[in-house]
């Protein structure tokens, strides 16, 4: 079956502009997560959506970023006014149920952000 | 939170069994220890995952001791295509999020 899509691949965009990344879960997963990973870093939690629970946003690095998730499937995250330091590959995943910790993340191939 | 604690890179050749070993001396009584790989230019893919002794799939193997402080993924006869940086994760759903480390970058050499 079809796996966690995102798009773009790429996206190249200048210091100050705003961005969206998009994510298509597997359908069917509750829980969908966004995560970043910096050049030869691993990965950095972001946001997590369980069903129509109120996200957990503590991963944020800042007020620059935000994501929704529109019925409880396909989720955006918007980075505002980027910056440099936001130039990584931002990696989504979604799971059956999420909350438990033998539920397994299925990752996408991730949408490379570079910011000139 | 359990912290976990591999080595950061591991050279191995063809063909032979490669085992990484993941510290987690803080591993509380509900954790599980799961593990994920990721090749370069892409998302992690989840191995294995266990609780205690031994568990073996199609891909690998993860030893666990009894006092769980520890773990051993297990690959044998690795080939080329093994090259990928393997992340262990212990409490890997904390209320969702999974808390990567640095991960152990194994190169298979032919």
């Amino acid at each position: 079956g079809a796996g966690v899509s995102q798009s773009p691949s790429n996206k190249v965009t200048e210091k100050g502009k705003d961005v969206e990344l998009r994510c298509d879960p597997i359908s069917g997963h509750t829980a969908l997560y966004w995560y970043r990973q910096s050049l030869g870093q691993g990965l950095e939690f972001l946001i997590y959506f369980q069903g129509n629970s109120a996200p957990d946003k503590s991963g944020l690095p800042s007020d620059r970023f935000s994501a929704e998730r529109t019925g409880g499937s396909v989720s955006t995250l918007t980075i505002q006014r980027t910056q440099q330091e936001d130039s990584a590959v931002y990696l989504c995943a979604s799971s059956p149920m999420g909350r438990s910790s033998t539920d397994t993340q299925y990752f996408g191939p991730g949408t490379r952000l570079t910011v000139l | 939170l359990a912290k976990t604690t591999q080595p950061i890179s591991m050279d191995s050749y063809e063909g032979q069994e490669v085992n990484i070993t993941c510290s987690h001396n803080n591993i509380a009584t509900n954790d599980y220890i799961t593990w994920y790989q990721q090749f370069p230019s892409q998302g992690p893919r989840f191995i294995i995952q266990g609780y205690k002794t031994k568990v073996t799939n199609e891909v690998a193997s993860l030893f666990i001791p009894a006092d769980r402080k520890s773990s051993t993924l297990s690959l044998p006869r690795v080939s080329l295509s093994d090259t990928a940086v393997y992340y262990c994760l212990v409490a890997a759903n904390q209320g969702g999020k999974l808390i990567f480390g640095q991960g152990t970058e194994l190169s298979v050499k032919p």
